[in-house]
């Protein structure tokens, strides 16, 4: 296994187009999260996973963002009508709950870096 | 709201020298993260902590956690110049959904650290 993936690792696009970036955890876990870092501070929590149930959608930043994880694998994260304050760093991490599991790190991936010009 | 705070925020010292960042946070938890990012690089896992009075090291890094006063601490012992990055610390939320696991982590700002030949 080589650790989370995220896709693309750059993204320059116009204001107002839709962007969607994608995420592959770690085979065996069945979390999935989405953070988002801007330049200077610490990523903030969007959304997560577990399997295909998304349990916590509140910190998302507007009804523009939306996450999906359909079969409990790779997870997706969409921008619509992108604006200028969403460039920023995408992160997304995944975890192992459950199953007699205590590791209870977190894997980041390398993320997505999204410029809205 | 959790919140979590750190200092110093930026710290410029000599290599061989002794110095400690400071992590609070707000409101109960006992699992508590640190992270080390370098520029333009995603997130290291350093240390977890999952109870109080949890002290870990590794090599000039050690972490300790003291959830009665909600503080966590990483202190760095005659530090190398390859330590210089900016180094986060995380606190676990849970709700009704977490099971075993955990919400996302709200993370402070991050202290920026520059280890001077």
């Amino acid at each position: 296994d080589t650790g989370v993936s995220q896709d693309p690792r750059h993204k320059i696009t116009k204001r107002g187009q839709n962007v969607t970036f994608r995420c592959d955890p770690i085979s065996e876990h069945n979390r999935l999260y989405w953070y988002r870092q801007t330049l200077g501070q610490g990523p903030e929590f969007l959304t997560y996973f577990q399997n295909e149930a998304q349990l916590e959608k509140s910190r998302l930043l507007s009804d523009r963002f939306s996450a999906e994880r359909p079969k409990g694998s790779f997870s997706t994260l969409e921008i619509q009508r992108t604006e200028q304050g969403d460039s920023a760093m995408y992160l997304c991490a995944s975890s192992l709950v459950g199953g007699g599991s205590l590791n209870y790190g977190y894997t980041f991936g390398s993320g997505t870096r999204l410029t809205v010009v | 709201e959790l919140k979590v705070e750190q200092n110093p925020l930026f710290l410029s010292m000599q290599e061989g020298k002794n110095y400690t960042i400071y992590c609070n946070y707000s409101t109960t938890s006992d699992r508590l993260y640190w992270y080390r990012q370098d520029p333009g690089k995603s997130l290291e896992s350093l240390f977890v902590l999952l109870s109080n009075g949890a002290v870990k090291q590794e090599g000039r890094l050690m972490a300790s956690l003291d959830t009665k006063a909600r503080l966590s601490t990483l202190h760095i012992t005659a530090a190398v110049h390859d330590l210089s990055a900016t180094y986060f610390c995380a606190v676990a939320s849970f709700s009704m959904y977490s099971g075993g696991g955990a919400d996302g982590l709200t993370f402070g700002k991050g202290t920026h650290l520059i280890i001077q030949p």
